[in-house]
């Protein structure tokens, strides 16, 4: 079973640049969460979406993120614009059931460095 | 709120002990429990979960313990190896939100 797949791993990006990052989830995966790792830190939940609706959006700052998912599969989380305290590692994850109540699968992240 | 936290922000073990690592939450609603290990570079990998209406699972080599009474989870990994050494997150799901939140971490050290 493939697992969770993103891209880019890595983007360096200079700060009120855009950025994207996309995720395509295990296939069958009702539910995706978007996380952000800060170095040092465990992953704080930015979405999390049902299929195609989103279920907790309440940490995403939405004034400069945003994110979607096209068709209930992939997704991709944008930054417009970026900060220097945006440089973290974004991680994908997705799970097969819902309510946070199964395992999620992460996928290897992709690390943002705003200069 | 909702939180979880971790009571030992890093944790050194001779190899072949057994480690134990605790972590404490907050919201009495959440009904699911998850301990992830994340090596460096690497996304987080699931190690075993439970369930509120469970107090003890076993897994190989790694035993989680549920105490709902006093909002507390622990790990406990027998004869702790090298490739044991990293950090350990706890995380709960369920809740009001249906969310799926994580604590700060533990590092794990497994000296030789």
């Amino acid at each position: 079973e493939a697992g969770v797949a993103q891209s880019p791993r890595y983007k360096i990006i200079e700060k009120r640049q855009s950025v994207a990052f996309w995720c395509n989830p295990i296939s069958g995966h009702a539910t995706l969460y978007w996380y952000q790792q800060i170095l040092g830190q465990g992953p704080k939940l930015l979405i999390q979406f049902q299929n195609n609706g989103v279920v907790d959006d309440s940490q995403l700052p939405k004034d400069r993120f945003s994110a979607e998912r096209l068709k209930g599969v992939d997704s991709t989380l944008k930054i417009q614009p970026a900060k220097l305290e945006d440089s973290a590692v974004y991680l994908c994850a997705s799970s097969a059931g819902s309510q946070g109540r199964t395992e999620a699968f992460f996928g290897q992240g992709t690390r943002l460095t705003v200069v | 709120g909702e939180s979880v936290g971790l009571h030992l922000p890093t944790l050194s073990v001779q190899e072949g002990d057994n480690s134990i690592i605790n972590c404490a939450y907050s919201n009495s609603a959440s009904d699911y429990f998850i301990w992830y290990k994340q090596e460096s570079g690497k996304g987080p990998q699931f190690i075993i979960d439970i369930r509120s209406n469970m107090d003890k699972r076993q897994g190989q080599r790694v035993t989680v313990l549920l105490n709902k009474t006093v909002k507390h989870l622990s790990l406990q990994i027998a004869a702790t190896q090298p490739g044991d050494s990293a950090v350990y997150f706890c995380a709960e799901g369920g809740g009001s939100q249906g969310n799926l939140i994580f604590g700060k971490g533990t590092k794990l050290s497994v000296k030789p």
